[in-house]
């Protein structure tokens, strides 16, 4: 079974180009978050999305970020005209649903870095 | 969500018991203590979870006071490989956001 995938592990970009990132969750998880964590600190909840659905947008901010989790395919975490400030590791974890006992497993994460 | 407060650092000797502690003196009654960790800045990897009894698993053991306004995670016989930040996060049952704070670093020494 296999756990939850991020590609890519490493991205570099210019200031002003987009970032993609992509996260697929694992088989049989509907539901998907995004976290960032920047050095030396703890990760901070970004996005919490189901299928077609964004459930809660409240860390994202409010400029330049999106995300997407369609019918088919991995979750999108999309950073237009990114910044060096936004170099940072983004991780995506997913739960089977949202209640009581669902702990989230997190993926590898994607390292990104802004020059 | 409840704050919880971790000591920044701690040395455990390889084959030793790791006692790794975390306040949340304001934590609510359905509020569940999870504890992760983190190796290398890799993804967090799930440890345990309880909300007033004690817990055990294959990873550590789950200690929660009386008043659930601490606990203790224990790793009963610690390895190089535990080496990693460890995080205590409080969470609303039935809800879905992990609120991390800086966690403890746990160095075990050989």
């Amino acid at each position: 079974n296999a756990g939850v995938m991020q590609n890519p592990r490493h991205l570099v970009r210019r200031r002003g180009q987009e970032a993609r990132l992509r996260c697929s969750p694992m088989k049989g998880h509907s539901h998907v978050y995004w976290y960032r964590q920047l050095p030396e600190e703890g990760l901070k909840f970004m996005v919490y999305l189901q299928k077609e659905n964004i459930i809660d947008e409240s860390g994202m901010p409010k400029e330049r970020f999106s995300a997407e989790f369609p019918k088919e395919g991995p979750s999108i975490l999309r950073i237009q005209q990114v910044v060096r400030g936004d170099s940072a590791a983004y991780f995506c974890a997913s739960s089977p649903a949202v209640g009581t006992d669902y702990e989230q497993y997190f993926g590898p994460g994607t390292r990104l870095t802004v020059t | 969500d409840a704050k919880t407060t971790q000591p920044t650092s701690m040395d455990c000797a390889e084959g030793r018991a790791a006692n790794l502690p975390c306040n949340h003196s304001t934590i609510s009654g359905n509020e569940y203590v999870y504890w992760y960790r983190q190796i290398h800045s890799q993804g967090p990897q799930y440890i345990i979870h309880g909300l007033k009894n004690n817990e055990t698993n294959e990873m550590a053991s789950l200690i929660i006071t009386e008043d659930r306004k601490s606990s203790t995670l224990i790793l009963p016989h610690a390895t190089l490989r535990d080496t990693a930040v460890y995080y205590c996060i409080v969470r609303v049952v039935g809800t879905y956001k992990y609120i991390f704070g800086t966690g403890t670093r746990l160095k075990v020494l050989a």
